[in-house]
């Protein structure tokens, strides 16, 4: 069974630019979330999609965006990049079942703003 | 609000040592708790949880006990292998808010 796939895995954009990002759950799981990983800050939940609804959202600006399509698969956009976006971007894809904590990440996309 | 303490990295320690990383939470109700660990250059892998209060989460030598007197979740492991050097976060969900917090995680060095 595939696990989650995040592309593309590095990327290098500069300050006032638009970024999106893609990743594919696990064959059969419907729910997906976003996170954004710094040295400072740890961990920070971005959003959660399930059957392409947002369920949940964290205290990010409103320029982070995602959506989620009817295949499961997930985009995550940040427009008017800014330097402090840098960061490593996780997503996680959870069963059918809902949101159970036992969550499957993605390698990642790494993202660094010049 | 919710939250997830872990202690302060980096954490070295020899081959086959003992390993202790603390872990505790604040939080109402009863969450379920869990251990996830980040190898270097990869995305977090569940390695045990626990879902009520005495429960014990084991996987690969490491043990974790849901002990709600005390609000703790320490991972331990009674001899650890260079192979174990990754990050390790302390996470904890309520399912009825759907959401899992993480604590900041603790860097694991193990020397040869």
């Amino acid at each position: 069974k595939a696990g989650v796939t995040q592309t593309p895995r590095y990327l290098i954009k500069t300050r006032g630019q638009q970024v999106t990002l893609s990743c594919s759950p696990i064959s059969g799981h419907r729910s997906v979330s976003w996170y954004q990983q710094t040295p400072g800050q740890g961990l920070q939940f971005l959003f959660e999609y399930f059957s392409e609804t947002q369920r949940n959202k964290g205290n990010f600006p409103g320029r982070f965006s995602g959506r989620q399509f009817s295949n499961s698969r997930s985009e995550m956009n940040v427009s008017t990049l800014e330097l402090g976006d840098s960061a490593l971007y996780l997503c996680a894809s959870s069963s059918a079942a809902g949101n159970t904590g036992e969550l499957f990440f993605g390698e990642g996309s790494r993202l660094t703003v010049l | 609000g919710d939250s997830v303490t872990q202690m302060e990295g980096p954490v070295t320690l020899s081959e086959e040592a003992f390993l202790t990383i603390n872990c505790t939470y604040t939080a109402t109700g009863y969450p379920s708790l869990f251990w996830y660990v980040q190898y270097p250059g990869e995305g977090l892998q569940l390695l045990l949880k626990a879902t009520k209060a005495d429960d014990k989460g084991s996987n690969k030598g490491f043990e974790a006990t849901y002990r709600k007197e005390t609000t703790s979740f320490h991972l331990e492991k009674g001899s650890v292998q260079v192979s174990d050097s990754a990050v390790y976060f302390c996470a904890l969900i309520k399912i009825r808010d759907d959401k899992i917090i993480f604590g900041k995680g603790t860097r694991l060095h193990i020397l040869p």
